[in-house]
């Protein structure tokens, strides 16, 4: 029973143009969200999250919207840069401690 | 440099063979983890601590066993009751358990012989 999907494997995009990576969930209680960013050979790192009290949060590039009807948060990267190329992991918390993670997206930037 | 470290990279364990994998912090976090990524799947937690001389199980601890005698180590046993042990393992960690943010090492490939 996967809780978080990420239902693209993967995503090519241009550079300067908008990359925009989807996470849809099962769970209503997850009252937090968060992107995580891994490059080959090393572990995730995190990148943005957003609580479910908010439906958006910015930070340079990246933003992250939360859709709580629909139950889909988004993550857009504006402009995209090579630099960029990665693995993208959705996952989401309840107030407990556990962190679900999606499966991943691998995003290409094409220079 | 704080951080994590997770050795070895790769690790090769052959049929009936217990294996370890390290894992270290020196973020001086209370809460480690540990996870298992497979193909086209999201991390699925093993163990976790919470504090030192504590941990529980996740939802796939079923052949894997852990220690956490000191705060800064977390290692992971691989038994050979885990009939199928290939994956990426990735070791965490975060100044609580409930804090959001988790900060993961670079991860150990284990391949079965």
């Amino acid at each position: 029973d996967q809780q978080v999907k990420q239902n693209s494997p993967s995503l090519s995009v241009q550079e300067g143009r908008i990359s925009i990576l989807n996470c849809d969930y099962t769970n209503s209680m997850f009252d937090y969200f968060l992107w995580y960013k891994k490059y080959p050979a090393e572990g995730p790192t995190f990148l943005i999250s957003i609580s479910s009290i908010k439906d958006k949060n910015e930070d340079g590039r990246f933003t992250v919207f939360l859709n709580k009807s629909a139950k889909h948060l988004s993550l857009h990267i504006v402009p995209s840069q090579p630099g960029d190329s990665a693995v993208y992991f959705c996952a989401a918390k309840t107030g407990g401690f556990k962190t679900i993670f999606g499966a991943g997206t691998r995003l290409f930037v094409k220079a | 440099d704080g951080g994590i470290t997770q050795s070895p990279k790769y690790l090769f364990r052959k049929e009936g063979q217990n294996v370890t994998l390290s894992c270290e912090q020196n973020l001086n976090h209370d809460a480690m983890y540990w996870y298992r990524q497979d193909p086209g799947q999201g991390l699925r937690l093993i163990y976790y601590s919470q504090i030192v001389n504590d941990f529980q199980k996740g939802d796939i601890a079923e052949g894997y066993s852990v220690s956490r005698e000191k705060k800064e180590s977390f290692p992971l046993t691989v038994t050979s009751a885990q009939k199928n042990p290939t994956a990426f393992y990735l070791c965490a960690s975060s100044i609580s358990v409930g804090q959001e943010t988790q900060y993961f090492g670079p991860g150990t490939r284990l391949l079965v012989l």
